[in-house]
């Protein structure tokens, strides 16, 4: 297995590009999470998602899209980059019915 | 508002025990308190949870006040390997799944 993979490992934008980050987990779990981890500061989750078809907000939302139409697959969305987004992004699987998440290597972003 | 406070850093010699506090005092009685770590930038490593009750496992140990307004995480005999960023977590039941939410962390190192 490989677990949780994501990409780009780095992506560097301009204020106002549009792009998508992608998150891919092949351990058939149905719960799915993105978070922001900014300089020395812990994880904050954006968005989540307990199954194929069902997203729900985190703690900071604002900014960011995402969709589940597969178990497989959770991509975030930035819509409208801002410099306020520059961080590092990580996703995470968890099995239901457990709590242990797994998380991806991370993309770290840069918005110019 | 910050779910959990830990001191920004420790240090602990190889070998001995590493002890690793964590204020949670808002906690609700269905809340769990999870522990994570993060090395380098890799993405957050499960270690252990619980709910009231103490918790071991091959990892480490968890000792929850009666209170449950503290916890600490315990690490027997630490190693180089265990120099890290640890995160004190409590994990929020909500109808649409289970939050985490992070703290600002523990940089413990290892000193040889």
């Amino acid at each position: 297995n490989a677990g949780v993979t994501q990409t780009p490992k780095f992506q560097v934008l301009k204020t106002g590009q549009s792009m998508t980050l992608q998150c891919a987990q092949d351990m058939n779990h149905e719960y799915m999470s993105w978070y922001r981890q900014d300089p020395g500061m812990g994880l904050r989750l954006i968005h989540y998602s307990v199954g194929a078809g069902i997203t729900d907000q985190g703690e900071v939302p604002n900014g960011y899209n995402v969709s589940r139409s597969t178990t497989e697959d959770f991509p975030l969305r930035l819509l409208s980059a801002a410099p306020s987004q520059t961080s590092v992004y990580f996703c995470a699987s968890t099995r239901a019915g457990t709590d242990t998440q797994y998380f991806g290597p991370g993309t770290r972003l840069t918005v110019l | 508002d910050a779910k959990t406070t830990q001191p920004p850093s420790m240090d602990c010699a190889e070998g001995r025990a590493a002890n690793l506090p964590c204020n949670h005092s808002t906690i609700s009685g269905n809340e769990y308190v999870y522990w994570y770590r993060q090395i380098h930038s890799q993405g957050p490593q499960y270690i252990i949870h619980g709910l009231k009750n103490n918790e071991t496992n091959e990892m480490a140990s968890l000792i929850i006040t009666e209170d449950r307004k503290s916890s600490t995480l315990i690490l027997p005999h630490a190693t180089l390997r265990d120099t890290a960023v640890y995160y004190c977590i409590v994990r929020v039941a909500r109808n649409t799944g289970n939050q985490f939410y992070f703290g600002t962390g523990t940089s413990l190192t290892v000193i040889p």
